[in-house]
């Protein structure tokens, strides 16, 4: 597609209830990042991937949080038994080039998830 | 570690008046800076940027240098537009790019 397309745009969740979150980059975009943004902050990494490989997991937040990019292309973040401090935006975003430093970073729409 | 901070919002401005957004970032090495921006229900985009000490990074009338000896990479533009209100945020660059808090910007006709 023309852009980052992230799916669902909204999720509600009930507090313990497993979610999933799609992303889909630019095609032939190596790099692939994860992001959360709680309301009025900026966006906080959780992690990195550089095409299959998750090269930089150290911002996910708790074991909860799981992400993959099986075939380097499509990545899934999954969070485990959602807690009420897990409500924020979800945002994916993609680079060209691998490593993702000095590279432009082209972003989702994001995914908010509302934790009752 | 790596962090950046920038004033805090929102700011209010009558249109055509002259914008400064503080970001001040603290880093080992050199990182490259940058300013993305978000208009009301799109995505962030980048705004601009600038890699190395004295750069100075420029895109629609959006100017901000690079200045290693005040660690600093503040957002300027001389007389802002209506179209110019969104959320405004500094960055430096690493394996995830960091970005600030956030700086909401309003500008009325």
């Amino acid at each position: 597609g023309a852009g980052v397309s992230q799916s669902p745009r909204y999720k509600v969740a009930k507090r313990g209830q497993d979610v999933a979150l799609r992303c889909d980059p630019i095609s032939g975009h190596v790099s692939l990042f994860w992001y959360q943004q709680a309301l009025g902050q900026g966006p906080e990494f959780l992690t990195y991937f550089q095409n299959e490989a998750q090269l930089d997991k150290s911002g996910l937040p708790s074991d909860r949080f799981f992400a993959e990019r099986p075939e380097g292309s499509v990545s899934t973040l999954k969070i485990q038994r959602t807690q009420q401090e897990d409500s924020a935006v979800y945002l994916c975003a993609s680079s060209l080039a691998g490593q993702g430093r000095n590279e432009k970073l082209f972003f989702g729409s994001g995914t908010q998830l509302s934790v009752l | 570690g790596d962090s950046v901070t920038q004033m805090e919002g929102p700011v209010t401005l009558s249109e055509e008046a002259f914008l400064t957004i503080n970001c001040t970032y603290t880093a080992t090495g050199y990182p490259s800076l940058f300013w993305y921006v978000q208009y009301p229900g799109e995505g962030l985009q980048l705004l601009l940027k600038a890699t190395k000490a004295d750069d100075k990074g420029s895109n629609k009338g959006f100017e901000a240098t690079y200045r290693k000896e005040t660690t600093s990479f503040h957002l300027e533009k001389g007389s802002v537009q209506v179209s110019d209100s969104a959320v405004y945020f500094c960055a430096l660059s690493g394996l995830g790019m960091r970005f600030g808090a956030g700086t909401r910007l309003t500008v009325k006709p």
